[in-house]
């Protein structure tokens, strides 16, 4: 079956630009989670929903960033006033529970200049 | 707080050279250990979990392996196309997230 797709696949934007990043989940997975990956290391969690609900967001580096999953299926990561540092690649994972293996996407690659 | 180290950063192989790779790890009580290969440009894929010390997994020309401080993955007689990321993550029983090392870099020489 279809796994995990995420878009744009790459994105320039303009330092003080808002960007927004889509996840597609593998169909009725219940658990979606947000990772930065910064160039050389691993990924780092931003944040968790269990269907529409954002259960955790302890990994939002500041509150320019936003997430939501308003029917408990796609995914937005939001960025708003995108800063130099944000320049990462953003993962989207998702699992049929909580604690269940993630399935990863292919991520977002965000330059900001 | 969780935390993974991964050793070396970095290993260049000759095709059919075994080699380990190892990740050590603190966790406050151990739901499992995962293991997942990156390709440059790519998401992590899935390889393994490991729930309990002494517990072997294996797929192809790779076996990983789990005790109470650190999991080591083996690469039998690796092939060009093993040259890949190798992630290593825990999951705290009471938790959900993953906590991931930085990752062993492994390069395959024909």
């Amino acid at each position: 079956g279809a796994g995990v797709s995420q878009s744009p696949r790459y994105k320039v934007a303009k330092r003080g630009q808002d960007v927004a990043l889509r996840c597609d989940p593998i169909s009725g997975h219940v658990s979606l989670f947000w990772y930065q990956q910064a160039l050389g290391q691993g990924p780092e969690f931003l944040t968790y929903f269990q269907n529409e609900a954002q259960l955790d967001k302890s990994g939002l580096p500041s509150d320019r960033f936003f997430a939501e999953r308003p029917e408990g299926s796609v995914s937005t990561l939001k960025i708003q006033r995108t800063q130099q540092e944000d320049s990462a690649v953003y993962l989207c994972a998702s699992s049929l529970w909580r604690q269940e293996t993630q399935y990863f996407g292919p991520g977002t690659r965000l330059l900001v200049l | 707080e969780d935390q993974v180290t991964q050793s070396p950063e970095a290993l260049r192989l000759q095709e059919g050279e075994s080699s380990s790779l190892n990740c050590s790890y603190t966790v406050s009580g151990l739901r499992g250990l995962f293991w997942y290969r990156q390709d440059p440009g790519k998401g992590p894929e899935f390889l393994f979990t490991l729930y309990s010390a002494g517990e072997e997994k294996e797929k192809e020309r790779l076996k990983a392996t789990l005790t109470k401080k650190e999991s080591f993955l083996h690469i039998t007689a690796p092939k060009p196309e093993d040259s890949a990321t190798y992630l290593c993550a825990v999951q705290a029983s009471n938790d959900y997230k993953l906590s991931f090392g930085a990752g062993t870099t492994v390069t395959v020489r024909a």
